[in-house]
């Protein structure tokens, strides 16, 4: 089955420390991988997106993400947190043929201690 | 352009009144998708369509659901016979066709609360 998983519900980091959010997806080739962020009763915004080539990708707010084809992972990193990245991320893919749909895992809520 | 635009942002209805909502896609994108997403969820995908044609339904859309996209343009979400299991947060989203690289763009999304 096509999926995602992202493992850990909830993650809780001081402001200034390295982050770390992970991500395995379930598919049988290379998907589009995506990571969004979500704050309360908000929609979602794109933080970075991987189609092909490089697998370190680099997106806003400082986030950077790597694929890990012999993982299947997509883990979305930042090497100094700020209280105003506390949010829910999700990662999800996109299939990109036969259907076009974006799946998305459960989420991972961040909380940042001050 | 200030991206996707949903309509209302919250409603609250009683149990068995009908409800429409409403989603005004960034103006040139062709696709346009339709999620659900509760407490503590990832967003479930509803329906999409590409220009007007519904091009897939999920499962989850029962036959209370249905989705509309007259003109290529905007696109309505309408729920008959509202029951308490359909209060959720409900995303649309559109992106471009530009080959196989494309990225979707959310709206504020429309919260549901059915008492």
């Amino acid at each position: 089955a096509q999926s995602v998983t992202q493992p850990d519900i909830h993650i809780t980091v001081s402001e200034g420390a390295s982050l770390e959010l992970r991500c395995n997806y379930s598919y049988g080739a290379t998907p589009y991988l995506f990571w969004y962020v979500q704050s309360p009763g908000q929609g979602l915004q794109l933080l970075l997106k991987y189609f092909s080539g490089d697998t370190l990708v680099q997106g806003i707010k400082g986030f950077e993400a790597e694929f890990k084809r012999s993982q299947s992972s997509f883990n979305l990193r930042k090497p100094s947190v700020h209280w105003s990245d506390a949010a829910e991320y999700f990662c999800a893919f996109y299939r990109g043929s036969g259907t076009y749909k974006y799946i998305f895992g459960t989420g991972t809520r961040l909380k940042v201690l001050a | 352009d200030t991206g996707v635009s949903q309509n209302p942002r919250h409603k609250i209805t009683k149990r068995g009144q009908n409800v429409t909502f409403r989603c005004d896609p960034i103006s040139e994108h062709n696709r346009l998708y339709w999620y659900r997403q509760t407490l503590g969820q990832g967003p479930e995908f509803l329906t999409y369509f590409q220009n007007e044609a519904q091009l897939e339904k999920s499962r989850l859309l029962s036959d209370r659901f249905s989705a509309e996209r007259p003109k290529g343009s905007f696109s309505t979400l309408e729920i008959q016979r509202t029951e308490q299991g359909d209060s959720a947060m409900y995303l649309c989203a559109s992106s471009i066709t530009q080959g196989e690289n494309t990225e979707a763009f959310f709206g504020q999304g429309t919260r549901l609360t059915v008492v």
